[in-house]
């Protein structure tokens, strides 16, 4: 069965600072990649989608950047984070090929910006 | 891509039926519609997804009019346990290589005993 993995589950970074979420998906190949970020209250915002390799979509501009290293590996990054960067994180995949919107969901990482 | 309205809240009792309703009016002829289920501090959850008519799975039904300008979104006998925010989204999914669909703000479901 397919398991997805996000770490850490929280963080409390200082404004400046930088970061990286790490996403890993187990039992599917090639899958698409999302990442997500919700603010309290709100609904979700895709942030990046991939459909392979070192293939990265960015929805919106911000400081914010992702990667993907490995087939079923999906990383979140920022040099240096802004107060508006705070919110709950989520990593999503899918399987290409199919129809629909179907997409799991990770356990989410919350970050905290102070 | 098609943006969804749907009420932000709705309250309803335990062992009562539940129809959510979302419209999309500029839904495209490939886009499939799909609905979560989200707790808190949690990733939403994959409910139900369809294309037209009615889809019925082993939580919820599906109910799309013939020019599927809007769905609703069926519970029945709901739970304390079902009190969750509710998002209805459209797009063409994993399918298409520019996958991406949007999650509106989703409608608070609440359920009383």
């Amino acid at each position: 069965s397919q398991t997805i993995h996000q770490w850490p589950a929280t963080l409390v970074q200082p404004v400046g600072s930088p970061l990286s979420l790490e996403c890993t998906v187990e039992g599917t190949s090639n899958p698409n990649l999302y990442w997500y970020r919700q603010a309290a209250g709100r609904g979700l915002q895709l942030l990046f989608y991939s459909v392979g390799i070192g293939q990265i979509s960015s929805e919106v501009p911000q400081n914010l950047s992702a990667s993907r290293p490995q087939d079923r590996q999906f990383i979140l990054s920022s040099k240096k984070l802004l107060l508006s960067d705070s919110g709950f994180y989520l990593c999503a995949w899918s399987t290409p090929g199919t129809d629909g919107n179907e997409q799991f969901f990770g356990p989410g990482t919350r970050l905290t910006v102070l | 891509l098609a943006k969804t309205t749907q009420p932000i809240s709705m309250d309803s009792y335990e062992g009562q039926e539940v129809n959510i309703t979302c419209s999309h009016n500029n839904i495209a002829t490939n886009d499939y519609i799909t609905w979560y289920q989200q707790f808190p501090s949690q990733g939403p959850r994959f409910i139900i997804q369809g294309y037209k008519t009615k889809v019925t799975n082993e939580v919820a039904s599906l109910f799309i009019p013939a020019d599927r300008k809007s769905s609703t979104l069926s519970l029945p006998r709901v739970s304390l346990s079902d009190t969750a925010v509710y998002y209805c989204l459209v797009g063409d999914g994993p399918y298409s290589s520019a996958s991406k669909i949007i999650f509106g703000s989703g409608t608070r479901l609440s359920i009383r005993p």
